[in-house]
């Protein structure tokens, strides 16, 4: 059955630091994957999916199929990225069907 | 516009009990899913609703239901509650079928006692 891992339940690190939020996904074929973000007192919303390869709020993603993994970056910290980071995969032949890891709480701290 | 909504936002109920919780999804979406937010299983799907079918079903049990109306609003049920049924129920909506955006409610706290 797919899974997705994230093993990180918290990462905390200073204001202006790197951020690498891991992600690894177990499927076989080609992996729709997410990354859903979570503030405080918020919903949950999306922050992007690999088919965009987009950079949001300066977090890039890069799927690597080779490692099976689709881990979350940011080159430098604000305290305003502090939340609750999911990864994700649509369940190939689930329709929109998500499955999620158990979540990353990032703390950035000043 | 307006984001999905989901009501109420709070529910207490006992054990044996069921419980109705209802979300409406953003104007012209037609896919509506339900989603369980534990502690401990975190996010798991529950059902998907796209045009008043569902289409896809999660490892729940038959206690939990649910169904979707011609404007798309859509409600889950769940019978006979149980301690472990307490949790944050979410759902989520999308325009169309597959490969839109999902939109997320701000849930339903449910409480079992």
């Amino acid at each position: 059955a797919q899974r997705v891992t994230q093993p990180e339940k918290l990462l905390s690190v200073f204001k202006g630091a790197p951020v690498e939020l891991k992600c690894n996904y177990s499927y076989s074929g080609s992996p729709e994957l997410f990354w859903y973000v979570q503030y405080s007192r918020q919903r949950l919303q999306l922050l992007l999916r690999h088919i965009s390869r987009e950079s949001i709020k300066g977090f890039t993603a890069d799927l690597n199929k080779g490692e099976t993994s689709f881990h979350l970056k940011k080159p430098f910290a604000q305290e305003e990225d502090s939340a609750m980071y999911y990864c994700a995969l649509r369940d190939p032949g689930g329709y929109n069907k998500l499955i999620f890891g158990a979540g990353t709480r990032l703390a950035v701290h000043p | 516009k307006a984001g999905v909504t989901q009501t109420p936002r709070y529910l207490i109920k006992t054990r044996g009990q069921q419980v109705t919780l209802s979300c409406s999804p953003i104007s012209g979406h037609r896919s509506v899913s339900w989603y369980q937010q534990t502690p401990g299983q975190g996010l798991q799907f529950l059902f998907e609703y796209f045009s008043e079918t569902q289409r896809n079903k999660g490892n729940f049990p038959g206690r939990f239901s649910g169904r979707q109306f011609s404007n798309s609003r859509s409600e889950m049920n769940v019978s006979t509650l149980e301690l472990g049924d307490s949790a944050l129920y979410l759902c989520a909506s999308s325009l169309m079928g597959q490969g839109y955006e999902q939109f997320f409610g701000p849930g339903t706290r449910l409480t079992v006692l």
